[in-house]
């Protein structure tokens, strides 16, 4: 199972809004709803910020926000701030009963 | 609190084995799925394997498939991987994962990891 695509990095200015994009196949973004993102910062486990494509796991801030059209899915982050500067991982659940993880996306404030 | 401690990890040589335990507490761990996820040193995240609420199911990468043996004890609230046949590739730090809630396998909630390294 090849990684979904990401973009290696993307910036932006403090309080401007970025998106990122995962995309994969009709075997796994495309095939379900089960599209989750997860923020990672340097040295840290990974942690949760969307799941099932749209939904936002309790604490974690309505800035985030996620979306999905055919096999590419999309994570916006808006109003961006200092502590959004982390790495940021697409996944989905794949047909063959596995899950697969996109190649990540350094995001970085002007 | 939920909390995923994983142990176990260390150097090893290439062709032996390691046995991670992860420890689970704070939730009613016999409810969750439970996942394997590694990432090697500066590099992404790649799924390893999952296994369901009784362990009567579970699925592996292609990368482990033979190799590594996933397992869990509810009674000891302990999620395990066998790692056998360990290749140099296999370096990295190795994150137990908990479903975003039970009954569902979506990884949510992560352990802080383990780190294996594999060298002679």
């Amino acid at each position: 199972q090849s990684a979904l695509t990401q973009p290696a990095s993307v910036s932006g200015s403090p309080g401007q809004s970025i998106t990122i994009s995962c995309s994969g196949s009709s075997s796994d973004v495309g095939g379900y709803n089960y599209v989750s993102w997860y923020q990672q910062h340097p040295g840290k486990a990974p942690k949760l910020m969307i799941y099932d494509v749209s939904n936002r796991p309790s604490g974690v801030s309505n800035r985030f926000s996620g979306s999905k059209s055919g096999n590419t899915a999309s994570l916006t982050i808006s109003g961006l701030q200092a502590e959004d500067e982390a790495d940021y991982y697409c996944s989905s659940y794949t047909r063959s009963y596995t899950y697969v993880f996109g190649t990540g996306t350094k995001v970085t404030l002007l | 609190e939920v909390q995923l401690v994983e142990s176990g990890g260390g150097l090893v040589q290439p062709g032996g084995s390691l046995r991670l335990p992860c420890a689970a507490s704070g939730f009613t761990f016999s409810s969750y799925w439970m996942h394997w996820v590694r990432q090697a040193p500066g590099k992404g995240l790649v799924w390893v394997s999952r296994i369901n609420t009784d362990g009567s199911e579970t699925n592996y990468a292609d990368s482990v498939k033979g190799r590594f043996t996933i397992s869990r004890d509810n009674a000891k609230n302990t999620l395990y991987l066998q790692m056998n046949t360990l290749r140099v590739e296999d370096t990295a730090v190795y994150y137990c994962a908990r479903g975003v809630d039970s009954g569902s396998s979506r990884i949510g909630y992560w352990g802080q990891g383990t780190l294996v390294t594999v060298s002679s």
